[in-house]
């Protein structure tokens, strides 16, 4: 069984600085994908940033980059010069060769002037 | 290219009621997957269908039920409807379901039973 745990409810960051959203998960498997999405007001899920287990190199997309640390199975995300509009429910998920996302309970971040 | 398209985007319906949902991948995505969203249980793997077949399902009752078909296109049904299961209905497609390119998700439908 798959397991994911996001223990901050609710992040606040100012416009421009930096945010680390934290996240541990537990899988049994040996080859699985980890994911970080969004979900603003409107609902839909945004893939924000994705990383194979089996890379020892961190994902990067443009302000977004993770934290990957599969020995202690850790995966935090870090959002970089904050903007308005990152704003959003933030939600880790993992995947493993069952093809199902496992997910988070979620991050609510608050960008702020 | 066009997103996943999931339809209608509102439902109300009454407690005994049956109701279908409809899901449009992108195209090209052979795996559709769907999931519940409440503010109780969060997110919630219901189903994934790939090539008109169920590969996998979650914990949910025998009620909820699904298929997909030749273009890809998935439905899911609810039947015997109950309070409980309003919620945000989300659907996601990927090419081939286990891979890096990740699923893209609907816009979803949010279901309330009254």
């Amino acid at each position: 069984a798959q397991t994911v745990t996001q223990s901050q409810p609710e992040m606040s960051v100012q416009e421009a600085e930096t945010v680390t959203l934290s996240c541990t998960y537990d899988t049994s498997e040996s080859d699985y994908y980890l994911f970080w999405y969004k979900q603003p007001p409107s609902r839909q899920m945004i893939l924000v940033i994705r990383q194979e287990a089996y890379k020892q190199q961190n994902a990067t997309e443009n302000r977004f980059s993770v934290n990957f640390q599969k020995a202690a199975k850790s995966f935090s995300l870090k959002i970089s010069d904050s903007q308005l509009g990152d704003a959003a429910m933030y939600f880790c998920a993992n995947t493993g060769t069952a093809s199902k996302l496992t997910f988070g309970t979620g991050t609510r971040l608050q960008v702020t002037l | 290219k066009a997103g996943v398209t999931q339809t209608p985007r509102y439902l109300i319906k009454t407690r005994g009621q049956q109701v279908t949902l409809s899901c449009s991948p992108i195209s090209g995505h052979r795996s559709v997957s769907w999931y519940q969203q409440t503010p109780g249980q969060g997110l919630q793997f219901l189903f994934e269908y790939f090539s008109e077949t169920q590969r996998n399902k979650g914990n949910f009752p025998g009620r909820f039920s699904g298929r997909q078909f030749s273009n890809s296109r998935s439905e899911m049904n609810v039947s015997t409807l109950e309070l409980g299961d309003s919620a945000l209905y989300l659907c996601a497609s990927s090419l081939e379901g286990f891979e890096i390119g990740g699923y893209t998700f609907g816009s979803g439908t949010r279901l309330t039973v009254v």
